[in-house]
């Protein structure tokens, strides 16, 4: 079974402070994804990364960038939380087109 | 250009009846289509896809779902709903394999709801 470990299940930060959240999958995937999931606005893509090195804007990068040094393992990076990044971060892998496989979330409090 | 429209935000079943989420997608291409499930305060689960082989596809937990071309939907079901069910369900649209996983889309999720 693919799995993708996501760093902590629950975190709490303080306004400013710079946040980590890591991803790591076992499948050898091409593909990773960050997500963010809000009541009512469903899942928004932050960023995407197709390979090593390689990352791609998603649809809300405001705020957050990414790292992907190795295959199976893409971190984001919130340089300076702000309470409205308070969130569901979902991370994802997946093979070339064919579906992505999530992590647990992570439910962050931005205080 | 790719969208996906999951026709009720809420659905009541009660254990043992029926189950069906309805799904309508508009893509410009032959897309690959998805269904996942998420349960309160997990991941998103992978229920079943659909790739361009059969057009019924059967996924985990008993669930199936029918890719209909002429109609544009992509409906899940299950002939009966177990408690175990309650969550909410996402159906996502995304390009043919091959040509680029990055803009999938997601429905804005159905919400199922099991009554004893």
């Amino acid at each position: 079974d693919v799995k993708v470990t996501q760093s902590s299940r629950y975190l709490v930060k303080r306004t400013g402070e710079k946040v980590f959240l890591e991803c790591v999958q076992d499948m050898d995937h091409e593909n990773m994804f960050w997500y963010r999931q809000d009541p009512g606005l469903g899942l928004r893509l932050i960023y995407f990364s197709y390979d090593v090195k390689m990352k791609e804007k998603g649809d809300i990068p405001e705020g957050y960038s990414v790292s992907r040094e190795k295959k199976e393992r893409f971190s984001l990076i919130l340089e300076s939380a702000s309470t409205n990044q308070t969130s569901m971060y979902l991370c994802a892998s997946s093979p070339q087109g064919f579906g992505q496989y999530f992590g647990p979330g992570t439910r962050l409090t931005v205080t | 250009a790719q969208s996906v429209t999951q026709l009720d935000s809420h659905v009541s079943v009660s254990e043992g009846t029926p189950v069906l989420l309805r799904c309508n997608y508009s893509s410009s291409y032959s897309p690959s289509l998805f269904w996942y499930v998420q349960h309160p305060n997990k991941g998103l689960q992978l229920l079943l896809k659909y790739t361009s082989a059969a057009t019924l596809v059967k996924g985990i937990n008993g669930f199936e779902a029918e890719f209909k071309k002429s109609e544009t939907s992509f409906h899940l079901t299950k002939p009966s709903a177990h408690m175990s069910d309650a969550a909410e369900y996402f159906c996502v649209v995304s390009p043919p394999a091959g040509t680029g996983g990055f803009k999938t889309i997601f429905g804005a999720g159905t919400r199922l709801f099991v009554k004893a």
